[in-house]
């Protein structure tokens, strides 16, 4: 059964700061790996990573992917208030059409 | 919220009555979840649908069914609803076959509170 696990499960940092959100996965067959933000309400796609694409980057956001390692990072440079959320890391198999979800890090960004 | 609607957005009722939770879509995509939220569990899958008619069941699919009669619509029912049964529910749309095709896309979830 496919299992994503994520760490921290909730980190509280000052504004400025950098932080290193973790994800790490079982899958069968891996297909690929997505970022989730989640504030108020439904979760917003931030990354999708696959064999071909092992790294994304969006302003201050980056993510990578080590297949070797089976697990993913999420980093955030220069954190903002508005960071503050629940971030969510899934997998997808090759073999189905459907995620698999972390527990999730809720990430808290003290002024 | 691309084309999602979900409803109610928020519901309280009360142990052992039946309640239906319904999506629609505007996007015409194939695929449609169904996902529950509870802390310390993320998102987990309850039931899918991959094409009208078509469905499959989830890692928690104790206590739900599910219709789709149309592609638009994607209905969850508690037959006798429980108070584990307490959750935010998500319904989630994606289309395979594009370059995106594991970007699912969440509604804005609907509030169940058993009492």
């Amino acid at each position: 059964e496919d299992k994503v696990v994520q760490s921290p499960l909730s980190l509280v940092v000052h504004e400025g700061d950098t932080v290193t959100l973790n994800c790490s996965y079982e899958v069968t067959n891996f297909r690929s790996l997505l970022w989730y933000k989640q504030e108020k309400k439904a979760p917003t796609f931030l990354f999708m990573l696959t064999s071909s694409g092992i790294e994304k980057k969006s302003g201050r956001l980056s993510s990578i992917l080590d297949k070797k390692e089976l697990s993913s990072i999420l980093n955030i440079t220069a954190t903002q208030t508005g960071d503050s959320a629940i971030y969510l890391c899934a997998v997808a198999d090759q073999g189905a059409q459907k995620l698999v979800f972390g527990q999730g890090t809720r990430l808290t960004i003290n002024p | 919220d691309a084309g999602i609607t979900q409803s109610p957005r928020h519901k309280v009722t009360e142990t052992g009555t039946p309640v239906t939770l319904r999506c629609h879509q505007t996007e015409n995509h194939r695929y449609m979840y169904w996902y529950r939220q509870d802390p310390g569990h993320g998102l987990r899958l309850i039931h899918y649908s991959y094409g009208v008619k078509d469905t499959d069941k989830g890692e928690v699919s104790d206590g739900y069914s599910v219709s789709r009669s149309k592609t638009e619509d994607f209905l969850l029912t508690l037959e006798s609803a429980t108070s584990s049964q307490t959750s935010v529910y998500f319904c989630a749309i994606s289309a395979p076959g594009t370059s995106g095709a594991n970007v699912l896309t969440f509604g804005a979830g609907s509030r169940l509170t058993v009492l």
